[in-house]
């Protein structure tokens, strides 16, 4: 069983499109990241949520909202698409004790044309 | 959380110890030290962490000097399916914090 899942893998829309990536984890883990990684592959991350509640946002813009409907999901919401947004999006998740690790999934590799 | 800084690439040959190397002079008391990597197009992968003492697990080995200011990741028998970017990271303990991702090191791993 894959532990974090999104989808879709691949994702092509043109600007000015709204789109979603959804991320679920199966690990029983609290807490959930969203992740972005460029075209110069720098991983930063975007969001967090524990237990369902936003506690790390990074300076995103508004047209991405994260909704996470229980502990086990995490989806990015994307407005109005722009060429910027192209990029690999990683969801991830940890369990909030101290010193674990975090367990990512496999990408989505967002293109807006 | 304090800054690493690592070469940007490093050769290994096939079967031989991979040492990588990771400079983190300013990291504080309650920091550990993290290893991920990151195989092509895949989501990156746990290694290892530690706080002070050398740590060991079933893909590597993590020696943190003494004055915590440096630390090497030894892959004892590296493989072709380790070729990979190593990112060291440091961050204070909670699994609910943040990792900061920097450019990492690219090993690759040579027959």
């Amino acid at each position: 069983d894959t532990a974090v899942s999104q989808t879709p893998k691949y994702l092509v829309t043109q600007m000015g499109n709204d789109k979603s990536i959804k991320c679920e984890q199966n690990l029983g883990h609290d807490t959930m990241y969203w992740y972005k990684q460029d075209s110069k592959k720098f991983l930063k991350i975007m969001f967090s949520y524990n237990n369902k509640e936003l506690i790390i946002n990074e300076t995103v813009p508004n047209r991405f909202s994260p909704k996470s409907p229980d502990k086990a999901h995490l989806n990015l919401h994307i407005n109005s698409l722009e060429l910027g947004d192209s990029a690999v999006y990683f969801c991830a998740s940890s369990q909030g004790h101290p010193n674990t690790e975090a367990f990512f999934g496999q990408g989505t590799r967002l293109t807006v044309v | 959380d304090a800054k690493t800084t690592q070469p940007p690439s490093m050769d290994c040959a096939e079967g031989r110890a991979a040492n990588l190397p990771c400079n983190h002079s300013t990291i504080s008391g309650n920091e550990y030290v993290y290893w991920y990597r990151q195989i092509h197009s895949q989501g990156p992968q746990y290694i290892i962490h530690g706080l002070k003492n050398n740590e060991t697990n079933e893909m590597a080995s993590l020696i943190i000097t003494e004055d915590r200011k440096s630390s090497t990741l030894i892959l004892p028998h590296a493989t072709l399916r380790d070729t990979a970017v190593y990112y060291c990271i440091v961050r204070a303990g909670g699994g609910a914090q943040k990792l900061v991702f920097g450019q990492g090191t690219r090993l690759t791993i040579n027959p």
